[in-house]
């Protein structure tokens, strides 16, 4: 059964900060990986599908790369903002199955 | 380019009542549609998914059911609401290992 776990669950950092947000998953067998932004009272926003074939995909500050044999995956967020700030969620999808397996998010403050 | 569209974007239900909430999708045909909820402080829970109309898959026993009445219109449903179906209900719709895009979402409080 794939697991998929996110840490950490929350980060302050002050703006301008280059971060790291970690995703992994138990189950190499992933078709794709999709990062999520989700905003307070809001639906989640996708930011970036990285299918199982990719190693990484890049949308302006974001970059989030995929390691199948270490059952890893980062979002990159470079020079951060406090606009930056909400809950990021990644999730796997598995071979054949239309499935999307979330993990628990990790919830970001950008501080001015 | 696709909209997805749920109704209504918050509501305050009593026990025992029934629930229907709904979700539509535009520019796009055929999509899988999947019906999640989010409780307070816990992940995202897949409850049903469909790939077509008529078709529904059930993730998780429980008081609620799903009905696709036509390709882009997926509903959720209850006969009788329970306090434990209190939560934050997404709609979501892809086309097959594409990426999954996410309605507005609905905040269903039972009292």
């Amino acid at each position: 059964k794939q697991e998929v776990t996110q840490i950490p669950a929350a980060l302050s950092v002050p703006e301008g900060e280059n971060l790291v947000l970690n995703c992994s998953f138990t189950d190499s067998a992933i078709y794709n990986l999709q990062w999520f932004r989700q905003d307070p009272g809001k639906g989640l926003t996708s930011l970036l599908l990285i299918q199982s074939s990719q190693r990484e995909q890049t949308s302006g500050r974001l970059n989030a790369s995929l390691d199948k044999s270490s059952g890893r995956s980062t979002l990159y967020i470079a020079a951060s903002q406090p606009g930056d700030s909400a809950t990021y969620l990644c999730a796997a999808k598995m071979d054949s199955s239309y499935k999307l397996i979330f993990g628990s998010g990790t919830r970001l403050l950008v501080r001015p | 380019s696709q909209t997805i569209h749920q109704w209504p974007a918050t509501l305050v239900q009593p026990v025992g009542s029934p629930l229907s909430l709904e979700c539509t999708v535009e520019g796009t045909s055929n999509p899988n549609l999947y019906w999640y909820r989010q409780a307070a402080g816990r992940g995202l829970q897949l409850l049903f998914y469909s790939v077509g109309i008529g078709q529904i898959s059930s993730e998780v026993p429980q008081n609620l059911s799903a009905s696709r009445p036509q390709d882009r219109q997926f509903i959720l449903s209850s006969k009788k609401l329970l306090l434990s179906d209190s939560g934050f209900y997404l709609c979501a719709w892809d086309r097959q290992g594409d990426e999954q895009f996410f309605g507005p979402g609905t905040r269903l409080t039972v009292l």
